[in-house]
């Protein structure tokens, strides 16, 4: 069965310093991989997807996440964290109808 | 704003009750998904229409509850004899333009979600 995994409750870093928020996944077959963020009161956003080729995808917000086969991983990064990048972020993996197979959700507190 | 709709925002019922949400997907798209987030988890598939054809149920979505799609266009999600366990945000998302083979890795357009409280 498909599955995704985010270790990590909640991220603390400080303004102007590089983030990265883990994911870690399962899956039989091509993984297609995502990630969304979602603001308070507000629906959930799309930031990036893997489908296949380059294994550093670039997204929305200045977002970019690191495909790694051997660790099955998919790591969401940003060189420079901002203070309104405060949000819960979720990976997830498409699963077998098209639906996505969300993580928990890591929260991000950025702070100034 | 042509982005995904959800109304009400807001619903509060007592239990036992029965409650609809209506979903209005991004114009022209073929795919429209349900999901349901409780406090502190990620959103988990609910069940999803082709069309007007519903595809696939979760086994989440237990006899209570029902969707529907008419003529392909807006969704309804309709809970019969709310429970407290069915406190949660509803998110609907829609993907894949009219037209367009469906591809497998579109990405999902999601609304601001429904959120009920069971009182």
């Amino acid at each position: 069965a498909q599955s995704v995994a985010q270790p990590e409750d909640q991220v603390n870093v400080a303004e102007g310093n590089p983030l990265t928020v883990k994911c870690t996944y399962s899956v039989s077959g091509n993984p297609y991989l995502f990630w969304y963020v979602q603001y308070p009161n507000r629906g959930l956003q799309f930031l990036l997807k893997y489908i296949t080729g380059d294994n550093l995808v670039k997204g929305s917000y200045g977002f970019e996440a690191e495909f790694n086969k051997s660790q099955t991983s998919f790591h969401l990064k940003k060189p420079s964290a901002l203070v309104s990048d405060s949000a819960l972020y979720f990976c997830a993996v498409r699963g077998s109808q098209g639906n996505l197979i969300f993580g928990k959700g890591t929260k991000l507190s950025v702070k100034p | 704003d042509t982005g995904v709709s959800q109304n009400p925002r807001h619903k509060i019922t007592k239990r036992g009750q029965n409650v609809t949400f209506r979903c209005d997907p991004i114009s022209e798209h073929n795919r429209l998904y349900w999901y349901r987030q409780t406090l502190g988890q990620g959103p988990e598939f609910l069940t999803y229409f082709q069309n007007e054809a519903q595809l696939e149920k979760s086994r989440l979505l237990s006899d209570r509850f029902s969707a529907e799609r008419p003529k392909g266009s807006f969704s309804t999600l309709e809970i019969q004899r709310t429970e407290q366990g069915d406190s949660a945000m509803y998110l609907c998302a829609s993907s894949t333009p009219s037209g367009q083979v469906f591809i497998s890795y579109n990405e999902q357009f999601f609304g601001p979600g429904t959120r009920l409280t069971v009182l």
